[in-house]
């Protein structure tokens, strides 16, 4: 079992602000990070995997950034919509023949319009 | 639409019952994933398929668990005598690689044993 670890729990925005979420991750076990939206009632969104120290990725007013060294990764949201509202989780995959995803408990946004 | 879909997506039974849950992956992903969630926590992997081989299995699914995926094409879950810790959304995934490949989500199945 490996530790993932999210924080904030929860968070709630005004709508058109700028967040940002962690995950915190062993970086002894590291192959790939992956990044999950949830909304409820609906099915888990894959937004980005991420396997380079120093990778960056973007899909709209969402971006994230991955040190594999320090075993941390960064999720940006710009201009928070209502929309956004979500839970966003962050899975980590331990190397190439490891098939299972270890989930952190994810955070959980409010947009307040 | 062609993403991954579970039935039912909510299940009321009584301690004791036997239940059985469906997911059917996106048609040309040969690896398909088992996951449970309970309050509070993350998902957490229960077991893992490629085409109709049942190649990991967590300490998290106990004899009462089974799953099966013939022909390698849906797969099933089913729980035996329900206790009301099986209370949880179970969640289904597949994909086409393993590792760094994603893995697309059902919506998932929510559990209630009362």
């Amino acid at each position: 079992i490996l530790n993932v670890e999210q924080s904030p729990q929860s968070l709630h925005v005004q709508e058109g602000d700028s967040t940002n979420f962690t995950c915190s991750f062993p970086s002894s076990n590291f192959y790939a990070l992956h990044w999950y939206r949830w909304e409820t009632a609906k099915s888990p969104e894959a937004l980005f995997v991420m396997t380079l120290n120093g990778d960056e990725k973007k899909k709209g007013r969402i971006s994230a950034t991955l040190n594999t060294k320090e075993g941390y990764s960064y999720l940006y949201i710009k201009g928070s919509q209502p929309e956004d509202s979500a839970t966003y989780l962050c899975a980590l995959s331990r190397g190439a023949g490891a098939n299972n995803l270890f989930f952190g408990t994810g955070t959980r946004l409010t947009v307040i319009p | 639409d062609t993403g991954v879909s579970q039935n039912p997506r909510h299940k009321i039974t009584k301690r004791g019952q036997n239940v059985t849950f469906r997911c059917d992956p996106i048609s040309e992903h040969n690896r398909l994933y088992w996951y449970r969630q309970t309050l509070g926590q993350g998902p957490e992997f229960l077991t893992y398929f490629q085409n109709e081989a049942q190649l990991e299995k967590s300490r998290l699914l106990s004899d009462r668990f089974s799953a099966e995926r013939p022909k390698g094409s849906f797969s099933t879950l089913e729980i035996q005598r329900t206790e009301q810790g099986d209370s949880a959304m179970y969640l289904c995934a597949s994909s086409f690689l393993a590792g760094q490949e994603t893995q697309y989500f059902g919506p998932g199945t929510r559990l209630l044993v009362l």
